[in-house]
């Protein structure tokens, strides 16, 4: 059974900095991980998706990066913003067919002070 | 935005109800999923819905049940409403590798 572990629970930074988040997994067989938004009482807003063969994307001020065989993904938050006080949340899903389960941590709640 | 959409964006029902959430896509994504998250937790998978069969299930009670019409829209059904389904319900869309999930904004559901 796949099991999700985000390190830290919340993280407080002055604005500016740089910071990772991180994000591990016990089962290193999965199809793609993806890291999402989500602000207060909302919805998830995808961020990033690494597929199983892949070891990084970039979006802007964000890097992802996958490492399967240690079972470990980081996000990379370069230059943090106010705006991006949220909780992320990394998920897996596995391979086979038309699985599209998603397993997820309990995220990292994320506060940037101006 | 996402292009996925839920209603209602929140509900009150007392114990022993039943209740009906709704999800749709813009894009016709032909996979929908339900997620139940609770205050403090990542989301926990309900089911899913692939060509309008449910094709996997998390551990959820058979009281959990789902829908899935022709035009990729969707109904998660909960009988016998009990004060810990209160929670965020989430429906996520997707199609075709790399399977990317598009997530609605949730439904807030309390139990009384």
């Amino acid at each position: 059974k796949q099991e999700v572990t985000q390190i830290p629970a919340a993280l407080s930074v002055p604005e500016g900095e740089n910071l990772v988040l991180n994000c591990s997994f016990t089962d290193s067989a999965i199809y793609n991980l993806q890291w999402f938004r989500q602000d207060p009482g909302k919805g998830l807003t995808s961020l990033l998706l690494i597929q199983s063969s892949q070891r990084e994307q970039t979006s802007g001020r964000l890097n992802a990066s996958l490492d399967k065989s240690s079972g470990r993904s980081t996000l990379y938050i370069a230059a943090s913003q106010p705006g991006d006080s949220a909780t992320y949340l990394c998920a897996l899903s596995a391979p086979g067919g038309s699985n599209y389960k998603l397993t997820f941590g309990k995220g990292t709640l994320l506060t940037v002070n101006p | 935005e996402t292009g996925v959409t839920q209603s209602p964006t929140h509900l009150i029902k007392t114990r022993g109800q039943q209740v009906t959430l709704r999800c749709s896509s813009q894009s016709g994504h032909n996979t929908v999923s339900w997620y139940q998250q609770a205050l403090g937790q990542g989301p926990q998978f309900i089911f899913q819905y692939y060509r309008e069969e449910e094709n996997g299930r998390g551990n959820f009670p058979p009281r959990f049940s789902g829908l899935q019409f022709p035009n990729y829209s969707s109904e998660l059904n909960v009988n016998a409403l009990e004060l810990d389904d209160s929670a965020l319900y989430l429906c996520a869309c997707g199609g075709g590798p790399p399977r990317e999930q598009y997530f609605g904004p949730g439904t807030r559901l309390t139990v009384t």
